[in-house]
C-alpha cells in the first residue's frame, strides 16, 4: 500500500461544474499539504499549500485537510477547460529543516468539457 | 524569466552512455532537489541540496551523482545509463524545509 493514495481518474466534468479531488494518506507525521497542477509535458505548478488541519481558499480553489481522517481535498469551482490537467497531492513531515521531502500521490487526470 | 530551468528538455541516448542534466534557479532559494517521474506519473525524490550541502539522498543507484557548484545550480550526472533510467527528471527548489517546492519543466530521458 502506497503512503499516499489518489484516484488516477480520468475525472470528466462539464464546464462550470465543481471539481472534487481527494487523497488519503497513512503517515500521521505529515504536517504540510500541497496541491500541484501538471499540464502535459510541463512541470508541476503549485496551487495550494496548507499546514496542519483546516480549510484554505484562493480564488476558485479550496483546499481542505482532515488530519484525523488522514484525508485531504481540493475543490475547483466554476471549472474551465483550461483546468484540464493532472492534479497531484503532495505532503511532507518536517524532518530536516533544510530539506522538504515531499511524498506525492499518483495524480488525478481531470478533463473539463466545454 | 523562468524560475527553475533545466537543460536539455529532451535527451535520447543509448545504454551504457554517460549524460548530464543541468538545473538553475533564479528564485534565491537555498534548497534544490531532483525528482524522478516514472511512466505511471509518480514523482519520487532522489536528492536534495541545501547551500551546496547534500541533505537528502534517497535509495538511488550510485550511477547517479548530483553536483551543486553553488546554491543556484544543481546538476545531475548519470553514468552507464540503463533502460530503466528512462523517465522524466524534474529539478525543483524551495526556500527552506517548510516551504513548498517550485519545479522546472523536466528533462525527458529516453534510453534505447
Amino acid at each position: 500500500q502506497k503512503e499516499v493514495e489518489q484516484d488516477p481518474g480520468p475525472l470528466s466534468v462539464p464546464e462550470g461544474a465543481i471539481v472534487s479531488l481527494n487523497c488519503t494518506y497513512s503517515n500521521s507525521a505529515f504536517q504540510y499539504f500541497m496541491w500541484y497542477r501538471q499540464y502535459s509535458r510541463k512541470g508541476p505548478e503549485l496551487l495550494m499549500y496548507t499546514y496542519s488541519s483546516g480549510n484554505k481558499e484562493d480564488g476558485r480553489f479550496t483546499a481542505q485537510v482532515d488530519k484525523s481522517s488522514k484525508y485531504i481535498s481540493l475543490f475547483i469551482r466554476d471549472s474551465q477547460p483550461s483546468d484540464s490537467a493532472t492534479y497531484l497531492c503532495a505532503m511532507s513531515a518536517l524532518i530536516k529543516a533544510a530539506g522538504n521531502k515531499l511524498t506525492f500521490g499518483g495524480g488525478t487526470r481531470v478533463l473539463v468539457k466545454p | 524569466d523562468t524560475a527553475v530551468s533545466q537543460t536539455p528538455k529532451y535527451l535520447v541516448t543509448q545504454m551504457g552512455n554517460d549524460k548530464s542534466i543541468k538545473c538553475e534557479q533564479n528564485l534565491g532559494h537555498d534548497t534544490m532537489y531532483w525528482y524522478k517521474q516514472d511512466s505511471k506519473k509518480f514523482l519520487k525524490i532522489m536528492f536534495s541540496y541545501n547551500n551546496k550541502e547534500l541533505i537528502i539522498n534517497e535509495t538511488v543507484p550510485n550511477r547517479f551523482s548530483p553536483k551543486s557548484p553553488d546554491k543556484a545550480h544543481l546538476n545531475l550526472h548519470i553514468n552507464s545509463l540503463e533502460l530503466g533510467d528512462s523517465a522524466v527528471y524534474f529539478c525543483a527548489s524551495s526556500q527552506d524545509g517548510r516551504s513548498p517546492l517550485h519545479f522546472g519543466n523536466g528533462t525527458r530521458l529516453t534510453v534505447t
